[in-house]
């Protein structure tokens, strides 16, 4: 049973324009939220993340939005740069169960065509 | 600070061996956890270390087993190994946040 979902495997987006990576969520109980990207051959980094107490958090061109009633969050990349091609993960956390485990989203490869 | 650096980043065995694979988390990290990354069930979580005491492990048989040292270094290893165990391995380190950062990881093919 897949908890954290990203429904759509593959986005593709002018450069300039802004990249929206969804991802919904069906166990209640995650309360923190993380969104790595990563390049093949290379582990994810980490790029901004969300506690379930805030609806948004912004970082630079990263803004994540969490919507709890719907178990979705989103990752909107304004704007988009050839460099952000990769594939975008969403992770989820139970994060006051005394342990570290990060549930992923099978990932979204984004493509910023320039 | 350094980054989380693991060894080797690539190997390949065949099957029925075991391999060991290692990790140094970031400094002052005392939390390692381990993932496996193939094509078709993505990043899955293998298991957690915090001072030296496995504190979570998922859904995996106990051909999968690890370890954490007084100085944070984890170790994991697999033993018989089998073809369905290729797969990039990623450590990932975590200093008490709910963060967690992760190494280039090792990528084992096993033929």
């Amino acid at each position: 049973d897949q908890q954290v979902k990203q429904n759509s495997p593959s986005l593709s987006v002018q450069e300039g324009r802004i990249s929206i990576l969804n991802c919904d969520y069906t166990n209640s109980m995650f309360d923190y939220f993380l969104w790595y990207k990563k390049y093949p051959a290379e582990g994810p980094t980490f790029l901004i993340s969300i506690s379930s107490i805030k609806d948004k958090n912004e970082d630079g061109r990263f803004t994540v939005f969490l919507n709890k009633s719907a178990k979705h969050l989103s990752l909107h990349i304004v704007p988009s740069q050839p460099g952000d091609s990769a594939v975008y993960f969403c992770a989820a956390l139970l994060s006051g169960a005394g342990s570290y485990q990060l549930t992923f989203g099978k990932g979204t490869k984004l493509s910023v065509i320039p | 600070k350094a980054g989380v650096t693991q060894t080797p980043r690539y190997l390949i065995k065949t099957r029925g061996q075991q391999v060991t694979l290692s990790c140094s988390p970031i400094s002052g990290h005392r939390s390692v956890s381990w993932y496996q990354q193939t094509p078709g069930q993505g990043l899955q979580f293998l298991f957690e270390y915090f001072s030296e005491t496995q504190r979570n492990k998922g859904n995996f048989p106990g051909r999968f087993s690890g370890r954490q040292f007084s100085n944070s270094r984890s170790e994991m290893n697999v033993s018989t190994l089998e073809l369905g165990d290729s797969a990039l391995y990623l450590c990932a380190s975590s200093f008490n946040t709910d963060t967690q950062y992760f190494g280039p990881g090792t990528r084992l093919t096993v033929l």
